[in-house]
């Protein structure tokens, strides 16, 4: 079945710092792929997606380019702020058929002034 | 617009009690999903409905829960009796799901504490 797997946290940085958090997926045909933050005590909210491979998602000066060749779809951010701690879910979506997404355990960002 | 609306936000009970969960989607979306978040288990769908028909219930854990969705302005999941092991936020998301890579819009979700 479908998988996603990503880097386990917490990841600690300071202001400013480059961020990557790494994404992989197993999964047949061509999936939909997409960055989901949790802010505290929020649900979730789409932060970027892109649905083939080469494309690159991008918002708030995060980015992430679909692989397919490498399967992976990694998230990157070249000067994080405070306001973006939070955790970080990669998913996944597949092309046809059952319409749930697919989550990675999440990623906790922390960023220190 | 108001986004996706859960009740209640917190929900404390005591071990065998019953419980319910409200969910009101975005207006206008014909997909609806649950999901449970735990540390252990990370995000795991549970169900998810079209035009209020359940799709897909693998998810659900075993016969102790229960979803419904009699409209598509309102679904609900009840657990019955409820178990300790069934701590967990419940989220409930909704998509205008003509494509598999529309935007899930996530509730709140509700804290399930059970003693």
């Amino acid at each position: 079945g479908d998988s996603v797997t990503q880097m386990e946290g917490p990841v600690t940085l300071s202001e400013e710092a480059f961020l990557t958090i790494n994404c992989t997926y197993t999964a047949t045909g061509y999936p939909s792929l997409f960055w989901y933050v949790q802010y505290p005590g929020e649900g979730l909210q789409l932060l970027l997606k892109a649905t083939k491979a080469d494309d690159k998602g991008s918002n708030k000066g995060f980015e992430a380019t679909y692989r397919k060749e490498t399967t992976s779809f990694h998230l990157e951010k070249g000067s994080v702020q405070v306001s973006d701690s939070a955790v970080y879910f990669c998913a996944l979506a597949p092309y046809t058929g059952r319409r749930a997404l697919t989550f990675g355990s999440g990623t906790r960002l922390q960023v220190q002034p | 617009d108001a986004g996706v609306i859960q009740s209640p936000r917190h929900e404390v009970t005591e071990m065998g009690q019953e419980v319910t969960l409200r969910c009101k989607p975005i207006s206008g979306h014909d997909y609806l999903f649950w999901y449970r978040q735990t540390m252990m288990r990370g995000l795991e769908l549970l169900i998810y409905f079209n035009n209020n028909v359940p799709i897909d219930d693998s998810g659900m854990p075993e016969d102790r829960f229960s979803a419904k969705m009699p409209n598509a302005s309102f679904s609900t999941l009840k657990i019955q009796p409820s178990e300790p092991r069934d701590s967990a936020v419940y989220f409930c998301a909704s998509t205008p799901g003509q494509v598999s890579y529309n935007e899930q819009f996530f509730g709140p979700g509700t804290r399930l504490t059970v003693l």
